[in-house]
């Protein structure tokens, strides 16, 4: 079954400072991973997702993933945080061959330090 | 793209009423969901469907039932509302691309209070 851990409840970190949210799913073939972030009383914006072919993904809002099969991992990444990145983040994998369900991981809350 | 609309955005209910949430798209995409989120907390998937006529339970049991009708709506009901459903619903769709590639969409979500 598929599952995916956000190990990291919550996360304070300086502005400009770089930050790394950490995800690791549970599936048994090649899956779809998706990071997106919910500001405070807003709904779910994708930031990116990875299907296949390179590893290191690129987003929205300067953030990046990586996908590494070795560690069932897919952690996201930004080299300078800013305020305005102050929101939940939620980790999500999905069946690769039909897109059917999507599992969420409990969410890092993230809050910016001035 | 694909925008998806919800309606209400907030609905304040007593117990025991009958409630439908609404969610609507206008491109004709087939995979449509409902997540369950409650304050601070990780989504779950309550409902999905693939096509009109076709609805499936996710992997949270809900006591609210959805009905597809036409591939534009996937309404959401709570035949008797109880504090225990006070939430935020969300809608969702997936886009399907080239080469099987997915893309998923949210709606801006309805948060029910049942006092």
């Amino acid at each position: 079954a598929q599952s995916v851990t956000q190990p990291d409840i919550h996360i304070t970190v300086s502005e400009g400072a770089s930050l790394e949210l950490r995800c690791n799913y549970s599936y048994g073939a090649t899956p779809y991973l998706f990071w997106y972030v919910q500001s405070p009383g807003q709904g779910l914006q994708l930031l990116l997702k990875y299907f296949s072919g390179d590893t290191l993904v690129q987003g929205i809002k300067g953030f990046e993933a990586e996908f590494k099969r070795s560690q069932s991992s897919f952690n996201l990444r930004k080299p300078s945080v800013h305020w305005s990145d102050a929101a939940e983040y939620f980790c999500a994998v999905g069946a690769h061959s039909s897109a059917s369900k999507i599992i969420f991981g409990s969410g890092t809350r993230l809050s910016i330090r001035p | 793209e694909a925008d998806i609309y919800q309606t209400p955005r907030y609905l304040v209910i007593g117990t025991g009423k009958k409630i439908t949430l609404e969610c609507s798209q206008t491109m004709g995409h087939d995979k449509m969901y409902w997540y369950q989120q409650d304050p601070g907390m990780e989504l779950h998937l309550i409902h999905y469907s693939y096509g009109v006529n076709s609805t499936e339970k996710g992997d949270l049991s809900s006591e609210s039932t959805v009905s597809r009708i036409r591939t534009e709506h996937f309404p959401l009901t709570l035949e008797s509302a109880r504090p225990s459903h006070t939430s935020q619903y969300l809608c969702s769709l997936f886009t399907s691309g080239r080469a099987n590639v997915y893309e998923q969409y949210f709606g801006p979500g309805t948060r029910l209070t049942v006092t």
